[in-house]
């Protein structure tokens, strides 16, 4: 089945500072991605949608400063947290549309952001 | 607006007890279901869907679902539970002309021994 793979798994940083995390499909082609929030024990919150080649689209109250998502290939789409903040800690989750068959999301395995 | 409903926050049942987690749904055209399920710390592992034909759906680790159009609900079933099942689970629904993926709130299933 199609892959989908995030790094870090898990990050710890000091506030204030800029965190990167890649999601890449590894076995297919993803026209689009998907990032996704999850605070502990809830449901996935979609943040925004990556497009390659094209700018993200946002979700409604999410500040498209805070959260830069870049998708420069059809294989890679990164999401960097700005001048991170404790509030930022979260479990950030990834998936990958595979444009073939159903339209399926193929899901990454998340990456914990903690920010002291 | 699509939306997916998991009315319950729990679920607890006993090891070899038949195992059901419910939900409901909401969407304009055909629905795309999915079943989704998530271990502590690990992103999410697919289960099953239903996209056409057949309205009972198996799929991985002995699960199943039944598709029930008049009743807008997708119950993940299982005959007989493991401890090892015990994780959450998230339906998720998405409309045939949307990308978009709407999840429900997620049920914690614990199977005791």
């Amino acid at each position: 089945g199609a892959v989908v793979s995030q790094h870090p798994s898990r990050v710890i940083c000091k506030s204030g500072t800029s965190v990167k995390i890649e999601c890449r499909s590894l076995d297919f082609q993803a026209t689009t991605m998907f990032w996704y929030r999850q605070f502990p024990k809830q449901s996935l919150m979609l943040m925004a949608t990556s497009n390659e080649g094209s700018k993200a689209t946002y979700e409604q109250g999410v500040e498209k400063d805070k959260f830069l998502i870049n998708h420069a290939s059809l294989t890679l789409s990164t999401l960097t947290v700005t001048s991170a903040h404790p509030e930022d800690s979260s479990f950030y989750i990834c998936s990958a549309r595979d444009a073939g068959g159903y339209n399926e999301q193929f899901f990454g395995p998340g990456t914990r952001l903690t920010v002291l | 607006a699509q939306s997916v409903a998991q009315p319950e926050d729990q679920v607890n049942v006993a090891e070899g007890n038949p195992l059901t987690v419910k939900c409901t749904y909401s969407v304009s055209g055909n629905p795309y279901l999915f079943w989704y399920v998530q271990y502590p710390n690990r992103g999410l592992q697919f289960l099953l869907k239903y996209i056409t034909g057949d309205n009972l759906v198996k799929g991985s680790y002995g699960f199943e679902a039944e598709f029930n159009k008049s009743q807008t609900s997708f119950h993940l079933k299982k005959p007989s539970a493991l401890v090892s099942d015990s994780a959450l689970y998230f339906c998720a629904v998405r409309g045939s002309n949307d990308y978009k993926l709407s999840f429900g709130a997620g049920t914690t299933v614990t199977v005791r021994a």
